[in-house]
């Protein structure tokens, strides 16, 4: 069973610059998460979806991150402009409706110089 | 407060150690999760359990649901077991995170 695949694995940016991530969860998990993982720290959850609806984005800056799922199926998340304490690694998670186990991808480490 | 709290935060063995990590958590949950997150950042999944204890070679993965504690153990510990192990459970449609131990294993 393929895993949850995310890209780019790194990426460079400078501040004010855009960025996006994109993300592949297992075949049929309803559920997709995005995290951003600073270092040192455990990863805090910035959107929730259920298939194509946000469950829940109370974390998520709105002023320049946003982030989609319109086909219920792939995500993408983007920062725009980009500021230099987003530099974290991304993490999308993936889960299968009803079930307590979590997949989780390679991640995306961000460096925002 | 955090809902999850692990501890230590950092830990140095030499290689061949028994070495343990514990995980204290504050809510109800429906499972608990150990995961392993190597310097490039992506996390694997090494346990999930929601009662007594489970095995996978060197590793030992045990939580007690009364005390809301749970502890990972490696045994016989190797420079490969260097790397990040985070708590984290499942409360709900929530996942809560500890801030991860800092595993370092000294050949």
């Amino acid at each position: 069973e393929a895993g949850v695949a995310q890209s780019p694995r790194y990426k460079i940016i400078e501040k004010r610059q855009s960025v996006a991530f994109w993300c592949n969860p297992i075949s049929g998990h309803a559920t997709l998460y995005w995290y951003q993982q600073i270092l040192g720290q455990g990863p805090k959850l910035l959107i929730q979806f259920q298939n194509n609806g946000v469950v829940d984005d109370s974390q998520l800056p709105k002023d320049r991150f946003s982030a989609e799922r319109l086909k219920g199926v792939d995500s993408t998340l983007k920062i725009q402009p980009a500021k230099l304490e987003d530099s974290a690694v991304y993490l999308c998670a993936s889960r299968l409706q009803g079930s307590t186990e979590a997949f989780f991808g390679q991640g995306t480490r961000l460096t925002v110089v | 407060k955090n809902e999850v709290e692990q501890s230590p935060q950092n830990l140095t063995a030499q290689e061949g150690e028994f070495i343990t990590i514990n995980c204290s958590y504050s809510v109800g949950i429906s499972a608990l999760h150990w995961l392993q997150q190597h310097p490039g950042g992506g996390i694997v999944s090494l346990f999930m359990l929601s009662s007594g204890k489970k095995k996978h070679g060197r590793l030992i993965a045990t939580i007690n649901i009364q005390e809301k504690h749970s502890s990972l153990h490696i045994t016989a510990s190797h420079p490969r077991d260097s790397a990040v192990y985070i708590c984290a459970v499942t409360s709900g449609n929530q996942f809560y995170f500890g801030t991860g131990t800092s595993l370092t294993v000294i050949p």
